[in-house]
């Protein structure tokens, strides 16, 4: 139990699908993070928030739609994707303060787009 | 975007050899971690280094932390199958923003 967790942790959908990838922790953490990790590529940021406030959106395709309800749950809603979105989705969160504090990962959403 | 190369890209040893993966950068880092991720699982923190020529050891694996706060090591004495996983560094900068390195994958064969 990492204490981030993540559901569904595999996903095959159509490009025409919609779908949601759910994150949630009850660590205390303020910071919620996603995270795309594709193969022989570094993890890609893709969206921050801080108090449930987006503070940064790395130039990710409107496809991709993310949600932070409250500081403990984290979505991102899919919408007619391409295959290269496969990947493994990763939520991360981490506590405010000192840049010292790592991340907490939970064990992604592997998502396969066909 | 702040590069953080790691090598050896693939590494395959037998259990109980020694090995050291490294991960630089031209760019300086305020802090640096180590995370280790197994197959099917995100990856876990192992170590934060801050300061330049730090040592930290966990167990049988020693981090350091280069001088100019530009590159990392991370040795692992007599490895085990245990150790089996995708090695990563994040250098964080003045701005709280963190860049993960592109791995190192280990494969320990008992």
């Amino acid at each position: 139990e990492t204490g981030v967790t993540q559901t569904p942790r595999h996903l095959v959908m159509g490009m025409t699908n919609k779908k949601s990838l759910k994150c949630e922790q009850h660590l205390g953490h303020n910071a919620m993070y996603w995270y795309k990790q594709s193969a022989k590529k570094p993890l890609e940021l893709m969206f921050v928030y801080n108090f449930k406030e987006q503070t940064e959106n790395n130039s990710v395709p409107s496809r991709f739609s993310p949600e932070c309800p409250n500081s403990s749950h984290l979505f991102l809603h899919l919408h007619t994707l391409q295959p290269e979105d496969s990947a493994l989705y990763l939520c991360a969160s981490r506590p405010p303060g000192p840049t010292t504090e790592g991340y907490t990962f939970g064990s992604g959403t592997r998502l396969t787009v066909v | 975007t702040q590069l953080l190369e790691q090598s050896p890209q693939f590494l395959s040893i037998q259990e109980g050899e020694n090995l050291t993966v490294y991960c630089n950068s031209s760019s300086v880092f305020s802090s640096l971690q180590w995370y280790r991720q197994e197959p099917g699982e995100g990856p876990v923190l192992l170590v934060t280094v801050v300061t330049g020529g730090e040592v930290k050891k966990l167990k049988r694996l020693t981090f350091q932390f280069g001088d100019a706060r530009k590159d990392s090591s991370l040795h692992i004495t007599a490895a085990q199958p245990g150790d089996t996983g995708l090695y990563l560094c994040a250098g964080a900068n003045t701005g709280n923003q963190f860049y993960f390195g592109t791995g190192t994958s280990l494969t320990v064969i008992p």
